[in-house]
């Protein structure tokens, strides 16, 4: 159980373009599912909380014009990168807490996105 | 949440049993404390929770002292598979809306 998919896994995408990340758990609901973003050697770096039915929080520093989070469903949250430029370039994770598993959050597998 | 510190890297060799041991001097009374193994470009993985005492899961144990103020992931007789990042995180998600905050990991270097 707990399973979070993510779709695509990679994707490569011209500068000035948009680019829709996909995070939805599999097997159980979640109110609140998060973003965060990986670069290589680094530790994970949250961007934004996002809540079922509501606005997404932002961290400190990040955008949330370019980085629009829509959470339409208990189980689907979407990350779109607007106006996608070479520093975007990325890993980007989600997560998502399941109160019927267990105290925690489970993570999806992650979406790699590089910017050309 | 309170701040965790870990070793940055760990080596060990195949068969051998590995603690990594995380500092949480700050820790709140409400607070779970979560470890987490992750793999080059894979999300993280959980391994194991626990609150005081002593857990153990099919993959792992955690031992947490009388005070708190650290634990040890204990992974018995790892293999050459077991070489990952391994985060150690503290913080009360009893309401299930703060996120998880990471540190640095610890890089744990299995050899044959």
């Amino acid at each position: 159980g707990a399973v979070v998919s993510q779709h695509p896994s990679r994707v490569i995408c011209k500068s000035g373009t948009s680019v829709k990340i996909e995070c939805r758990s599999l097997d159980f609901q979640a109110t609140t599912m998060f973003w965060y973003r990986q670069f290589p050697k680094q530790s994970l770096m949250l961007m934004a909380t996002s809540n079922e039915g509501s606005k997404a929080t932002y961290e400190q520093g990040v955008e949330k014009d370019k980085f629009l989070i829509n959470h339409a469903s208990l189980t689907l949250s979407t990350l779109t990168v607007t106006s996608a430029h070479p520093e975007d370039s990325s890993f980007y994770i989600c997560s998502a807490r399941s109160v019927a598993v267990q105290e925690t959050q489970y993570f999806g597998p992650g979406t790699r996105l590089l910017v050309l | 949440l309170a701040k965790t510190t870990q070793p940055i890297s760990m080596d060990s060799y195949e068969g051998q049993e590995v603690n990594i041991t995380c500092s949480h001097n700050n820790i709140a009374t409400n607070d779970y404390i979560t470890w987490y193994q992750q793999f080059p470009s894979q999300g993280p993985r959980f391994i194991i929770q626990g609150y005081k005492t002593k857990v153990t899961n099919e993959v792992a144990s955690l031992f947490i002292p009388a005070d708190r103020k650290s634990s040890t992931l204990s992974l018995p007789r790892v293999s050459l598979s077991d070489t990952a990042v391994y985060y150690c995180l503290v913080g009360d998600w009893g309401t299930g809306r703060r996120a998880l905050t990471f540190g640095s990991g610890t890089r744990l270097q299995v050899q044959p």
